[in-house]
């Protein structure tokens, strides 16, 4: 069993629609999680980093954490066509982070 | 944040041979980070890097392959060594945002690496 699961996607929604991303993770250990954005050819920009249970958000961002049940999520609002990108979720403990598989998001316009 | 900048953004090499990637990060960092992506796939840690002692490499990764050097606290390098084609990935170097945290990291663009 992997210690972090992401569905691979793809994932296609229309424009302006919520997507909805999600992670489960095994190892108990992990203290941090985060989710990047990766463009095709270029290296994973952070979009959100978190360590406790609950929801942040930041702008048309919300990362949500479940620690209890070892669940992440993200949420993208009003989606838009420059959002189609692939989602890594990433755990942290003591700076090595494990990451998802990625799920590859399209945006129709 | 870390602004990160990796040379070559991208190499074709030979089998057999070697190839250095450098990773420059624009503040002073404790700890540095190389991955693998390879294609198709998510990334990989392959060993953390520290200013003064030696890099710490993850299982199935040894330093007769990987070898690090970390000469100061803003500058890294990683060398893929007796090259195979299995190596054709992207390599990325990573960094905290500041020298007191870890777990906030932030990555290069990467080095394409294709092997003949």
């Amino acid at each position: 069993q992997k210690e972090v699961e992401q569905d691979p996607g793809p994932l296609s929604v229309p424009e302006g629609a919520i997507v909805s991303l999600n992670c489960t993770y095994s190892n108990s250990a992990f203290q941090y999680f985060m989710w990047y954005r990766q463009y095709s050819r270029k290296g994973p920009e952070l979009l959100m980093y978190t360590y406790s249970s609950g929801n942040k958000e930041d702008g048309r961002f919300t990362a949500q954490v479940d620690k209890s049940s070892k669940y992440i999520s993200l949420f993208i609002r009003d989606s838009q066509p420059s959002d189609s990108a692939t989602y890594l979720c990433a755990m942290s403990s003591w700076g090595k982070l494990q990451f998802g598989a990625g799920t590859q998001v399209v945006v129709t316009p | 944040s870390a602004v990160i900048s990796q040379k070559p953004s991208r190499d074709i090499c030979q089998r057999g041979t070697s190839l250095t990637i450098q990773c420059q990060v624009d503040s002073q960092v404790t700890m540095m980070f190389w991955y693998r992506q390879q294609p198709g796939q998510s990334l990989t840690l392959i060993a953390t890097a520290n200013q003064g002692s030696e890099a710490t490499y993850e299982s199935g990764f040894v330093i007769d392959k990987f070898p690090i050097s970390r000469p100061n606290l803003t500058f890294s390098t990683l060398t893929v060594s007796n090259m195979s084609p299995e190596d054709s990935s992207i390599y990325l170097c990573s960094a905290p945002g500041t020298i007191s945290s870890y777990n906030e990291q932030f990555f290069g663009p990467g080095t394409r690496l294709t092997v003949l």
